[in-house]
């Protein structure tokens, strides 16, 4: 099975939103509401965002929403700030007890 | 404080074998999933394999047959054996905690060892 589909960079300015997608097929994205996102910054492991789509761990803030609309899940930072700046990658699970990672977005804070 | 700490990486030749493991302590090891997901240099993140509280595992495509995941939970420890090493397995291997009631979500990350295959 081939990675989920992330565009490589993302960027906006401070205080503004910004909507990174990802899209798979019928089988994983589309087929589960099992979508997860990861902030990862330089060096850094990666942490957990969002997940079953649209929720938030305890401490990250509702700055940070997900969605899902067919096969394509999306990560919608509202009111960026200079510390979003990071690499944002998803994940599904795809059935079969298989889980797939998006290639990953770089979000520039401009 | 949950902590996961990855040791055992290292240079090996194509065709060789490395064996990680990861230290778990905060948490009550036993009662989670747990999880290994590598990171190629500059690249994105790949799950790799995951062993249940029950003891069940799963492989992904690009290691089934090669890699073998295992547990010990008296010692809180994480495994993977990786055997029948390729160049395309060079990567940071992290271990990570199973977050809420399915595996498929890790809330805790150690901070990753490094395997480099290469002659």
């Amino acid at each position: 099975q081939s990675a989920l589909t992330q565009p490589p960079s993302a960027s906006g300015s401070p205080g503004q939103s910004v909507t990174i997608s990802c899209t798979g097929t019928s089988s994983d994205v589309g087929g589960y509401d099992y979508v997860s996102w990861y902030q990862q910054h330089p060096g850094k492991a990666p942490k957990l965002m969002i997940y079953d789509v649209s929720k938030r761990p305890s401490g990250v803030p509702d700055r940070f929403s997900g969605s899902k609309s067919g096969n394509t899940a999306s990560l919608t930072v509202s009111g960026l700030q200079v510390e979003d700046e990071a690499d944002y990658y998803c994940s599904s699970y795809a059935g079969s007890n298989n889980l797939l990672f998006g290639g990953g977005t770089k979000l520039t804070v401009l | 404080e949950v902590q996961l700490v990855e040791s055992g990486g290292g240079l090996v030749q194509p065709g060789g074998s490395l064996r990680l493991s990861c230290a778990a302590s905060g948490f009550t090891f036993i009662n989670y999933a747990m999880n290994w997901v590598r990171q190629a240099p500059g690249k994105g993140l790949e799950w790799v394999s995951t062993i249940t509280s029950a003891g069940n595992t799963y492989y992904a495509d690009s290691v089934r047959g090669r890699f073998t995941i295992s547990r010990d939970n008296s010692k809180n420890t994480l495994f993977l054996q990786m055997n029948s090493l390729r160049a395309e397995d060079t990567a940071v291997y992290y271990c990570a905690k199973r977050y809420g009631s399915v595996w498929y979500y890790f809330d805790y990350w150690g901070q990753g060892t490094l395997v480099t295959v290469s002659s």
